[in-house]
């Protein structure tokens, strides 16, 4: 149990384009789902926390407007990159949590995102 | 700043026992000890977590000291897919704070 996909796992876009990032709890309910993001050689770093409903609450120095987060239902958040640039590439990680998972988060595989 | 501390790395036998040891001086009474790790290119994988006893599943077992201020990460018999960075960290919310990690080699 607990298993957690994301989509898609690597996307390659122009800069200036924006892209999205799919996130799912297969066989729970997400209560709160998290972005994280991954530089090479870098540990994971806390991006955004979002609950179900209501408006992501994003990290310092995370630019909300550029990274747009939707956590519309149980089961889904969506990551949004706006006007990407090259320098967003990155490692992309969502995990999520249920209320009955003592604050435990179950990670998706990630997203490779790299912008020419 | 870091409220865990690992070794960088270490080495192991397959087949051998690995034991990962974690400092975590500063713990609050309310903050659990949460084990991960992370296979190479994927996203982190949930070991197991503890809050004063000991605990064990089908993983690893996680060994906390009297006082709480070490644990140990135990897998029993270490195979080359357990080649990983292991993530100990100490937490009373959702809020993860992933360190650097210890990079543990399994070897033939």
């Amino acid at each position: 149990g607990a298993v957690v996909s994301q989509h898609p796992s690597w996307v390659i876009c122009k800069s200036g384009t924006s892209v999205k990032i799919e996130c799912r709890s297969l066989d729970f309910q997400a209560t709160t789902m998290f972005w994280y993001r991954q530089f090479p050689k870098q540990s994971l770093m806390l991006m955004a926390t979002s609950n179900e409903g209501s408006k992501a609450t994003y990290e310092q120095g995370v630019e909300k407007d550029k990274f747009l987060i939707n956590h519309a239902s149980l089961t889904l958040s969506t990551l949004t990159v706006t006007s990407a640039h090259p320098e967003d590439s990155s490692f992309y990680i969502c995990s999520a949590s249920g209320s009955d998972h003592m604050f435990v988060q179950y990670f998706g595989p990630g997203t490779r995102l790299t912008v020419l | 700043d870091a409220k865990t501390t690992q070794p960088p790395s270490m080495d192991c036998a397959e087949g051998r026992a690995a034991n990962l040891p974690c400092n975590h001086s500063t713990i609050s009474g309310n903050e659990y000890v949460y084990w991960y790790r992370q296979i190479h290119s994927q996203g982190p994988q949930y070991i197991i977590h503890g809050l004063k006893n000991n605990e064990t599943n089908e993983m690893a077992s996680l060994i906390i000291t009297e006082d709480r201020k070490s644990s140990t990460l135990i897998l029993p018999h270490a195979t080359l897919r357990d080649t990983a960075v292991y993530y100990c960290i100490v937490s009373n919310d959702y809020k993860l704070s992933f360190g650097a990690g210890t990079t543990v080699t399994v070897r033939a």
